[in-house]
């Protein structure tokens, strides 16, 4: 059974641009999770979406955003970016997402922003 | 605030010897624990949890420890082999993963 794929492996960006991840979930799973890492804060959650809606938001700007497709395959946005945006970007998907279930992460999008 | 830390940020073993890793958590409500090891230029790889109603559970080479008394969290790595070296993580499941600092795991040969 594949892993959690997420695309692309790296990207440079200057100030200002967008940038869209991608990441498809294990096969059959129905969660899909974002985390950023970095080395000053962290792991930190962004969001977590099932069956297409958001069920979960963390703290982080309205610049970041995401949406998950019927497939379960999901995407983030990060509009007007920023020096601080320069992180892993990290994608986690469960079966369901329930409060205990273990999640299985991606090797993670870096993006480093110029 | 509510977080999930980590005692040491760094841990140095001799191989072969025994290691343990650790972890306060401050939300007595949580209910479920998971560990993680980070390697390099990977992501978080699932590597034992427990829930909230055991006190110990054990995998291949590892065995967590819970203790709700003083909210504490610990990872025992048996046998350390230099193939695990890595940033281990605990993280406490409540809607979404808190995780901790991590621990950066050096295995010495």
């Amino acid at each position: 059974k594949a892993g959690v794929t997420q695309t692309p492996r790296y990207l440079i960006k200057t100030r200002g641009q967008q940038v869209t991840l991608s990441c498809s979930p294990i096969s059959g799973h129905r969660s899909v999770s974002w985390y950023q890492q970095t080395p000053g804060q962290g792991l930190q959650f962004l969001f977590e979406y099932f069956s297409e809606t958001q069920r979960n938001k963390g703290n982080f700007p309205g610049r970041f955003s995401g949406r998950q497709f019927s497939n379960s395959r999901s995407e983030m946005n990060v509009s007007t970016l920023e020096l601080g945006d320069s992180a892993l970007y990290l994608c986690a998907s469960g079966t369901l997402g329930g409060a205990n279930e273990k999640l299985f992460f991606g090797s993670g999008t870096q993006l480093s922003v110029l | 605030g509510e977080s999930v830390g980590l005692h040491l940020p760094t841990l140095s073993v001799q191989e072969g010897d025994n290691s343990i890793i650790n972890c306060a958590y401050s939300n007595s409500a949580s209910d479920y624990f998971i560990w993680y090891k980070q390697e390099s230029g990977k992501g978080p790889q699932f590597i034992i949890d427990i829930r909230s109603n055991m006190d110990k559970r054990q995998g291949q080479r590892v065995t967590v420890l819970l203790n709700k008394t003083v909210k504490h969290l610990s990872l025992q790595i048996a046998a350390t082999q230099p193939g695990d070296s890595a940033v281990y993580f605990c993280a406490e499941r409540r809607s979404e993963l808190i995780f901790g600092q991590g621990t950066e795991l050096s295995v010495k040969p």
